[in-house]
């Protein structure tokens, strides 16, 4: 079954350092969005990103974070200048179809420490 | 956003059936309900979504009450692999929303 494949799978990023997070969604997907958890908090919502541009994006997503669909297949997250407060896991997940409430599939996230 | 109410945790016994409740009085006549899961150390779960009627898939079933304001999740023999904090989240049918997790229910399996 196809799987959206995120990397790396653990980030460890000094306070003030960009970072980029990967995303491979599923290929054949259109829709696509960037998640957080912060440890033992609920998973929240940060952007969703269609036609090559945002369609939606969270209090949180501010404008230390940018999205990016570099090719046909990556999918990135960027975070500009790291806070301590951004160390979370961060999920990506796609879904396919333009028809509504097609299930979201999620990658197994990237666990971002900032030290 | 509509809001939905789930036991904070739930143990079951491996390979009996489990229910798993959800309350969304305030569901409005075009919310969709879904379910999905987050394993230990794992992204989220699609696990099934219904709008109206009951519906069954390889992982689960979805019974809905007829005011729709409480549906269960079923799953029909739990196995140890089902342990998971197990999310209801009500998605509006047009486009394709984000998702508002909630707290979710833990599910502990007794062996």
């Amino acid at each position: 079954e196809p799987e959206v494949t995120q990397t790396p799978s653990h980030q460890v990023t000094q306070m003030g350092q960009e970072v980029i997070l990967r995303c491979v969604p599923i290929s054949n997907h259109l829709y696509f969005y960037w998640y957080r958890q912060i440890l033992g908090q609920k998973v929240e919502f940060l952007v969703s990103f269609y036609n090559n541009e945002i369609s939606e994006k969270s209090e949180i997503f501010d404008d230390q974070f940018s999205v990016e669909r570099p090719d046909g297949s990556n999918f990135t997250l960027k975070i500009r200048s790291t806070k301590l407060e951004d160390s979370a896991m961060y999920f990506c997940a796609s879904s396919g179809q333009v028809l509504s409430n097609q299930p979201q599939h999620f990658g197994d996230g990237t666990r971002l420490s900032i030290l | 956003d509509a809001k939905t109410t789930q036991p904070n945790s739930m143990e079951s016994n491996e390979e009996e059936p489990v229910h798993l409740p959800c309350n969304h009085s305030t569901i409005s006549g075009t919310d969709y309900i879904h379910w999905y899961r987050q394993l230990p150390s794992q992204g989220p779960e699609y696990v099934i979504h219904g709008l109206t009627s009951n519906v069954n898939n390889r992982m689960a079933s979805l019974a809905i009450a007829e005011d729709r304001k409480s549906s269960t999740l079923i799953l029909h023999r739990a196995t140890l692999r089902d342990a998971a904090v197990y999310y209801c989240i009500l998605r509006p049918n047009f486009g394709n929303e984000k998702l508002t997790f909630g707290t979710g229910t833990r599910l502990t399996i007794i062996p």
